[in-house]
């Protein structure tokens, strides 16, 4: 099974910043990480696939790196609509998993 | 419009059954995988299970192995999930989700979700 390790858990940061969330795999996710966005009571929403492919409509200040076991999410110039939570996914082998999370708070 | 709806959430007591269900509409329902995944209260994003487009290849965590049972009927556009020994730790929203491909895939579009409430 991969685990994956989401940091930091919380982060507090102002409008206009530029934020960076690591997740890491416990082996070789193959580049197939996932990036989702969810805010109270709402469904997730997907962001990034593979690594670092934007979903169709997701701002361009939005962007992943990273490959093999070490992951990134850049957020640059941040908005109001940013401040939520945000989940890695691996989907290269089952069992499929989420890191735990990151709350991107307003400071 | 292009939307995942489930339903058949409930408060149900443990060893009890529920089954979920996810209608798809907008989209072509029988080219992609579909993902049930669920949130316990004040919690993160769990997977539980997948299916594949014709529905021959399933997949499950090893919490619900044994216990749930994945469907889905392409001719209606429905995935259900047949939740049976229900446990208190199965209390959760669960969601339904759209993966990028046919057995495959990041989950590029979800349902709102249903709550399932297992307690006595």
């Amino acid at each position: 099974d991969i685990q994956l390790t989401q940091f930091p858990s919380t982060l507090s940061a102002s409008l206009g910043d530029t934020v960076v969330i690591s997740c890491r795999a416990s082996r070789n996710a193959n580049d197939w990480v996932a990036w989702y966005q969810q805010k109270p009571g709402r469904a997730p929403k997907l962001l990034i696939s593979k690594t670092s492919n934007l979903d169709s409509g997701v701002p361009s200040r939005f962007s992943g790196g990273g490959s093999r076991t070490d992951f990134t999410l850049t957020i640059t110039n941040l908005q109001p609509d940013d401040f939520a939570t945000y989940y890695c996914q691996q989907y290269s082998s089952s069992p499929l998993s989420f890191g735990g999370g990151t709350k991107l708070e307003i400071k | 419009e292009v939307q995942l709806v489930e339903s058949g959430g409930d408060l149900v007591q443990p060893g009890g059954s529920l089954r979920l269900s996810c209608t798809a509409s907008g989209f072509g329902f029988h080219k992609y995988a579909m993902s049930w995944v669920r949130q316990a209260p004040g919690k993160g994003l769990e997977w539980v299970s997948s299916i594949s487009n014709t529905g021959g290849d399933t997949d499950y965590a090893d919490s619900v192995k044994g216990r749930f049972t994945i469907s889905r009927d392409n001719s209606k556009n429905t995935v259900f999930l047949l939740m049976n020994n229900l446990r208190i730790e199965d209390t959760a929203v669960y969601y339904c989700a759209k993966r990028w491909s046919e057995n495959f895939g990041a989950f590029n579009m979800w349902g709102q979700g249903t709550r399932v409430t297992v307690s006595s």
